[in-house]
């Protein structure tokens, strides 16, 4: 069965500091990867996914993700948060076209200047 | 490009009455929609997938006579709660998948709705 890790429920960051969020992923076939970012109240924005190539994805605002098979892992990563970057953020796995998302639980992000 | 709207963005209603939400990819025609609930605090579930001209098919769990979803369109799928009831009430939000990579879309990706949040007292 197809599932999405997220170990960290909140992480806390100084503005200015690195950040990486943690997403494991069981799937049965290649997976389609993806981080979603939401702001309170508001639907979902895509940062990055991974589909296949290059195992190193750049996403919008600064973000980008690693894509290791052998430890079944997408971590997102950005180098330097900004206060703006406070949302929660949504890792999932899918197979493709029409196919379903399977959503990890999230992992509230906090910036403190 | 890869805009999804939704209307309303929040409603009120008595229960017993039934609501019906809209999701409309504005840019892209879409031949696969998705709706979602998602309750306080807590992740994305699948409720429904909908697919253009055909009937919509239900996760385990979700009741497809008071979720009733209709897809009339390559851009328009709604949601309507029929006989709402309080523990209806939920932040819902659709996506859409595109089937081309025109006007800055991506295939085998869902674009995500900004979410109706829905409220019955």
């Amino acid at each position: 069965a197809q599932s999405v890790t997220q170990p960290d429920i909140h992480i806390t960051v100084s503005e200015g500091a690195s950040l990486e969020l943690r997403c494991n992923y069981s799937y049965g076939a290649t997976p389609y990867l993806f981080w979603y970012v939401q702001s309170p109240g508001q639907g979902l924005q895509l940062l990055l996914k991974y589909f296949s190539g290059d195992t190193l994805v750049q996403g919008i605002k600064g973000f980008e993700a690693e894509f290791k098979r052998s430890q079944s892992s997408f971590n997102l990563r950005k180098p330097s948060v900004h206060w703006s970057d406070a949302a929660e953020y949504f890792c999932a796995v899918g197979g493709g076209y029409g196919n379903k998302l399977v959503f990890g639980a999230g992992t509230i992000l906090r910036v403190k200047s | 490009g890869a805009v999804v709207s939704q209307h309303p963005s929040w409603v009120i209603c008595k229960s017993g009455t039934s609501v019906k939400i809209e999701c409309r990819s504005l840019d892209f025609q879409a031949t696969t929609m998705f709706w979602y609930r998602q309750f306080p605090k807590q992740s994305l579930m699948l409720m429904a997938t909908s697919n253009e001209g055909s009937k919509a098919t239900y996760e385990q769990g979700v009741e497809k006579d008071k979720f009733l979803i209709n897809h009339a369109s390559l851009t328009l799928s709604t949601l309507t709660v029929t006989s709402a009831h309080p523990e209806d009430s939920s932040f819902y939000i659709c996506s859409a998948v595109t089937t081309s990579n025109r006007d800055g879309q991506e295939v085998d990706t869902q674009y995500f709705g900004p979410g109706t949040r829905l409220t019955v007292l």
